[in-house]
């Protein structure tokens, strides 16, 4: 059973820039969440889709966007990169809570 | 502020001992909570959940405890095995806002010494 797909896998990209990140999750599952992963901050939700509507949302600047396509398949988008947006981006797909989220391995994202 | 806190950054467990592993919380909005299992380069691994209904959840070596009162749970992993060694983090989230945020600690190194 393949698990969720995160790509890519490492990134690097300039002060100001844009970048997208793809997420494909479990077969079946329907709910797709974000999470950002610093040293100093911990792990911290972005925020999470379903059946392509986004239900919740962290407390992140308006240049973090998402969205999710009617075959569950996810995507983030952070626009005008800093070089504090330079984390592991973890994706998790579930079909239910008390099956626990399912994560990815993470895009690695570093800003230079 | 921090809403779900694990105090202790690492612990030391000799093999076939046990393992505690303690998480706090503040939001008494919190209803569900989750151990995660993570090594390095991967994501985290689902280990083992309960809910507020309950005061206790095993799944084989794993043990979860909470304490509604103290707002307190605990995941204890007996007997301690080598391929234990990872950082645990504790997750909570609220059934009632929808469950679709997960709140984690900071987490807690474990490592299992032969």
């Amino acid at each position: 059973k393949a698990g969720v797909t995160q790509t890519p896998r490492y990134l690097i990209k300039t002060r100001g820039q844009q970048v997208t990140l793809s997420c494909s999750p479990i077969s079946g599952h329907r709910s797709v969440s974000w999470y950002q992963q610093t040293p100093g901050q911990g792990l911290q939700f972005l925020f999470e889709y379903f059946s392509e509507t986004q239900r919740n949302k962290g407390n992140f600047p308006g240049r973090f966007s998402g969205r999710q396509f009617s075959n569950s398949r996810s995507e983030m988008n952070v626009s005008t990169l800093e070089l504090g947006d330079s984390a592991l981006y973890l994706c998790a797909s579930s079909r239910g809570l008390s099956y626990g989220y399912t994560f990815g391995s993470g895009t690695r994202l570093t800003v230079v | 502020d921090q809403q779900v806190k694990q105090n202790s950054p690492s612990l030391s467990v000799q093999e076939g001992r046990i393992s505690i592993l303690n998480c706090d919380y503040t939001n008494s909005m919190f209803d569900y909570f989750l151990w995660y299992k993570k090594y390095p380069a991967e994501g985290p691994t689902f280990l083992i959940s309960i809910s507020s209904i309950k005061d206790k959840n095993e799944d084989g070596r794993f043990t979860v405890f909470l304490n509604k009162s103290a707002k307190h749970l605990s995941l204890h992993i007996v007997p301690s095995q080598p391929g234990d060694s990872a950082v645990y983090f504790c997750a909570a989230t609220s059934q009632v806002a929808g469950a679709q945020k997960l709140v984690f600690g900071q987490g807690t190194r474990l490592t299992i010494n032969p």
